[in-house]
């Protein structure tokens, strides 16, 4: 059974660092390219960033909104993909999700199309 | 970036009824578009990709169409487990992935 589980979620300042972790099980982790995404409260969905397989350099990709405070990161050898958050906003606040993706990767590059199976997420408050 | 929008934002139905949601993206999208459920407090849940295919374990209730810039989820039977928000996704022109703002299904 492919399962997903976030953990790390907190309440932190304006200005601080949280890292929140994907652990995976049930499927090759180090074959998928891993997605972050988050949810306001009551609002809809948003993409924040991606990371390939090591096979594709594990190159990540990242919404314009978290480019240069956010980075993902991956440990093949326990499932587990991070996200890292710096220089966190109020408007941060969110449920952070991660996803697998399943998608097209061509001899130079792989992107995920569509996300089929994604962890209960976690929350990320930011607030003095 | 390619915009998403759904409509309509929020729709009554009752057990057995059948509903559509409307996604129009800014371009075309080549049915480049997946469709999610979503409940109170869970995460979403992959329904329909590449427009109309039906995801393993999905309900052969739900279904998709569309072309170029117009898409519909259509559920036929609305069952009580189906009354939840929906989303659309495109991934025609990626990164970034974007998604519409979500039609709200409750219970009439």
């Amino acid at each position: 059974e492919v399962q997903l589980v976030e953990s790390g979620g907190d309440l932190v300042q304006p200005g601080r660092s949280l890292r929140v972790s994907c652990s995976t099980s049930g499927f090759p982790f180090g074959d998928y390219v891993m997605t972050w995404f988050r949810q306001a409260p009551g609002k809809g969905l948003e993409w924040v960033g991606f990371i390939r397989t090591k096979g594709y350099g594990g190159t990540t990709e990242y919404a314009a909104s978290v480019k240069g405070r956010f980075s993902i990161s991956r440990e093949d050898s326990k499932s587990i993909a991070y996200l890292q958050m710096n220089n966190l906003k109020t408007e941060d606040t969110a449920v952070y999700y991660c996803s697998r993706g399943r998608g097209y990767c061509s001899s130079t590059n792989c992107f995920p199309y569509y996300f089929d199976y994604w962890g209960q997420g976690t929350l990320v408050t930011v607030s003095s | 970036d390619i915009q998403m929008t759904q409509s309509p934002s929020s729709l009554s139905a009752s057990v057995g009824d059948r509903v559509t949601i409307t996604c129009r993206a800014s371009q075309v999208i080549s049915n480049s578009l997946a469709w999610y459920q979503q409940k109170p407090g869970k995460a979403p849940k992959l329904l329909l990709y590449t427009a109309s295919k039906l995801e393993s374990g999905v309900p052969s209730r739900f279904s998709g169409s569309g072309s170029g810039t117009d898409y519909t989820l259509t559920i036929n039977n609305l069952q009580p487990e189906d009354f939840a928000t929906y989303y659309c996704q495109q991934y025609f022109s990626i990164p970034p992935y974007t998604f519409g703002q979500g039609t709200k299904l409750d219970i009439k």
